[in-house]
């Protein structure tokens, strides 16, 4: 049964800093893996999806790897900002329609 | 404007009671989903929607009950049955059910039992 784990459950830094967040899959055989962000009680906004057969994909400061034999992802946010702060979400896509969701990365950015 | 909505934000249910979520979107998309959310866990899928008066039971389907009557609504009825449903509830969308398309959220109804 696939599992995804997001390690650490929450983060805080100072702004301008560089920060890697982290997604790990058990299961290999992946369709493609999501990155999301949540605001507190609002829906989930799509950052970044990586198919299978990607190594990385990046939009603006964000960068999201995907290492499919080590069941591995990270989302590096360059030059974070205080609007930055959210809760990350990862998820992983079988062959079927689900998604296999991740408990999510509590990020906050200290001015 | 493309999206999904979602009403009402905030409801409230008294113990024993049936309740229903509205979920709309105008993204004519196909395939539709009802996700749960409690606190420091992932969402849980409860039903999708890959078409038209067609639906399936995803990990935590006890206790609730869809429809899918028009493409562009899938309600959601949270009835009696379900023992704990105090929870946040996401309605999403995506072009397809293949696991390749992006999904498309609602902003959510926060689901209280009083």
């Amino acid at each position: 049964k696939q599992e995804v784990t997001q390690i650490p459950a929450a983060l805080s830094v100072p702004e301008g800093e560089n920060l890697v967040l982290n997604c790990s899959f058990t299961d290999s055989a992946i369709y493609n893996l999501q990155w999301f962000r949540q605001d507190p009680g609002k829906g989930l906004t799509s950052l970044l999806l990586i198919q299978s057969s990607q190594r990385e994909q990046t939009s603006g400061r964000l960068n999201a790897s995907l290492d499919k034999s080590s069941g591995r992802s990270t989302l590096y946010i360059a030059a974070s900002q205080p609007g930055d702060s959210a809760t990350y979400l990862c998820a992983v896509s079988h062959s079927n329609y689900q998604l296999i969701w991740g408990a999510g990365t509590k990020l906050i950015i200290k001015p | 404007d493309g999206g999904i909505t979602q009403s009402p934000k905030y409801l409230f249910r008294k113990e024993g009671q049936n309740v229903t979520l509205s979920c709309e979107q105008n993204l004519n998309h196909d395939a539709m989903y009802w996700y749960r959310q409690d606190p420091g866990q992932g969402l849980r899928l409860i039903y999708y929607s890959q078409i038209v008066n067609d639906f399936q039971k995803g990990d935590i389907a006890e206790g609730y009950s869809v429809s899918r009557e028009k493409k562009e609504s899938f309600p959601l009825t949270v009835t009696s049955a379900q023992k704990n449903p105090t929870a946040f509830y996401l309605c999403a969308s995506s072009k397809r059910t293949s696991g390749r398309d992006t999904q498309y959220f609602g902003p959510g109804t926060r689901l209280t039992v009083l």
